[in-house]
């Protein structure tokens, strides 16, 4: 069974630096999805990023982007010029060609002023 | 487009009483789940269904039941509900492709269930 692992529970950023969430997975499927969402303490749930496990780049979209190193097996997210408002948790998740999406713990961002 | 919805967003229920809870999405996906989220646990996946009629479990599927008579409406039942219960729920749906960018889950806005 694959399995989603964030060592970091709680991370702090000073507003308008870059900050890495860790996330590495577990799975012995060559093709796999990685997804970062995003929660904001309004609850929701927000699709940041996605990674293919046969992208050849990283991805990005806007200010995130994600640092894939596939034989580490680690798929960090990067926020690059934090803001106020990207204080959340955020969760690593996996699917892949046998089991469905499986989340990490998350690890929630305080960004300070 | 409303996306995901999900009926109710809170409700408190006595140790043994059951409930239903109403997920209904209008993007015409084929895949729709049921998440349980608990502190410092991320989000579990209790069932989830790939098409009308058909039900399959996930990873804490114990306690609960679900069906899927339309395409569009997803239940889970809690048919004698336990204080181990006391979570949020939350509903998503997602296109069939599992594999790229289309794999992207949409999320309900969650429904926080107490079991006293």
């Amino acid at each position: 069974a694959q399995k989603i692992t964030q060592t970091q529970p709680g991370m702090f950023v000073q507003e308008k630096e870059a900050v890495t969430l860790d996330c590495t997975y577990d799975t012995s499927d060559p093709s796999y999805g990685l997804f970062w969402y995003k929660q904001p303490s309004s609850g929701e749930m927000i699709f940041l990023i996605y990674q293919g496990s046969y992208d050849q780049q990283n991805a990005t979209e806007g200010r995130y982007s994600l640092n894939f190193q596939k034989a580490r097996k680690s798929a960090n997210l990067v926020i690059s010029a934090s803001q106020l408002g990207d204080s959340a948790m955020y969760f690593c998740a996996m699917r892949d060609r046998f089991d469905d999406m499986r989340f990490g713990a998350g690890t929630r961002l305080t960004v300070k002023p | 487009n409303a996306g995901v919805t999900q009926t109710p967003k809170f409700r408190v229920l006595k140790t043994g009483q059951s409930m239903t809870l109403l997920c209904a999405q209008d993007m015409n996906h084929e895949y729709m789940y049921w998440y349980r989220q608990d502190p410092g646990m991320g989000l579990r996946l209790i069932h989830y269904s790939v098409g009308e009629g058909t039900t399959a479990k996930g990873e804490v599927p114990d306690g609960y039941n679900v069906s899927r008579l339309k395409k569009q409406n997803f239940l889970l039942g809690l048919e004698s509900a336990a204080p181990s219960q006391t979570s949020v729920y939350f509903c998503a749906s997602s296109y069939p492709t599992r594999m790229d960018r289309d794999g992207e889950q949409y999320f309900g806005p969650g429904t926080r269930l107490t079991v006293t």
